[in-house]
């Protein structure tokens, strides 16, 4: 199976700040990459698919890139609205597979 | 209004079953792949199962295999999971969620690319003497 692997596990910022979260992926999964937003007691929200696009609805200051085994979720100016925490999944293969997460703190 | 409602969840003594629902409104749910997540308490989020839009394509995570069985009715715009000999590590939140797919990259030739753009709110599961 495909493991993934986020960094950090939790972070602390301020509203403004420009954040970044790292997912790793064990083999090369090209750009099947998604991230999904999960606010306490709630379910998880599709945020970004095939790496970088971003779903509907979802603020521009919310972006993703990389390829292959790297990939960033950027959040460009942390917003209150944005404490919950993050999740990237691979679809290139099954079992479609979950990084830890990551929670966002202000 | 768009949602998936699941239902069914308990606690169960190990070795037990359970059969959990999820009741699709608001889409046209047989045009759609759908799925079964789970997440332990505070934990991450695993795949569990999903299954094809007139139910002739399953598949599972190794873990659930021979246990877990995932199944639909579309006359009634539901999907199920039939969970037997259930064991300690069983307990989570079990969710539903829409599968889409189908996105392509024009420029690198990439796709299908899937992904969930719709959960339900979940159905706890406890397994525990």
């Amino acid at each position: 199976d495909i493991q993934m692997t986020q960094s950090p596990s939790s972070l602390s910022a301020s509203v403004g700040d420009r954040l970044t979260i790292t997912c790793r992926a064990s083999q090369n999964i090209y750009s099947y990459l998604n991230w999904y937003q999960q606010k306490p007691g709630e379910a998880p929200e599709l945020l970004i698919f095939a790496t970088s696009t971003l779903q509907s609805g979802v603020p521009s200051r919310f972006s993703g890139s990389g390829s292959g085994t790297e990939f960033t979720l950027t959040i460009s100016s942390l917003q209150p609205e944005d404490v919950a925490a993050y999740f990237c999944q691979m679809t290139y293969s099954t079992p479609w597979t979950f990084g830890q997460g990551t929670k966002v703190e202000i | 209004e768009v949602e998936l409602v699941e239902s069914g969840g308990g606690l169960v003594q190990p070795g037990g079953s359970l059969r959990l629902s999820c009741a699709a409104s608001g889409f046209a749910f047989s045009e759609y792949w759908m799925s079964w997540v789970r997440q332990a308490p505070g934990k991450g989020l695993e795949w569990v199962a999903n299954i094809k839009q007139d139910g002739s394509q399953k598949d599972y995570v190794d873990s659930v295999k021979g246990r877990f069985t995932i199944s639909r009715d579309n006359s009634k715009n539901s999907i199920y999971l039939q969970i037997n000999s259930l064991r300690a590590e069983d307990t989570a939140l079990y969710y539903c969620a829409r599968d889409v797919y189908g996105a392509y990259d024009p420029v690198s030739g990439e796709g299908p690319y899937w992904y969930f753009d719709l959960w339900g709110r979940g159905t706890l599961v406890t397994v525990s003497s």
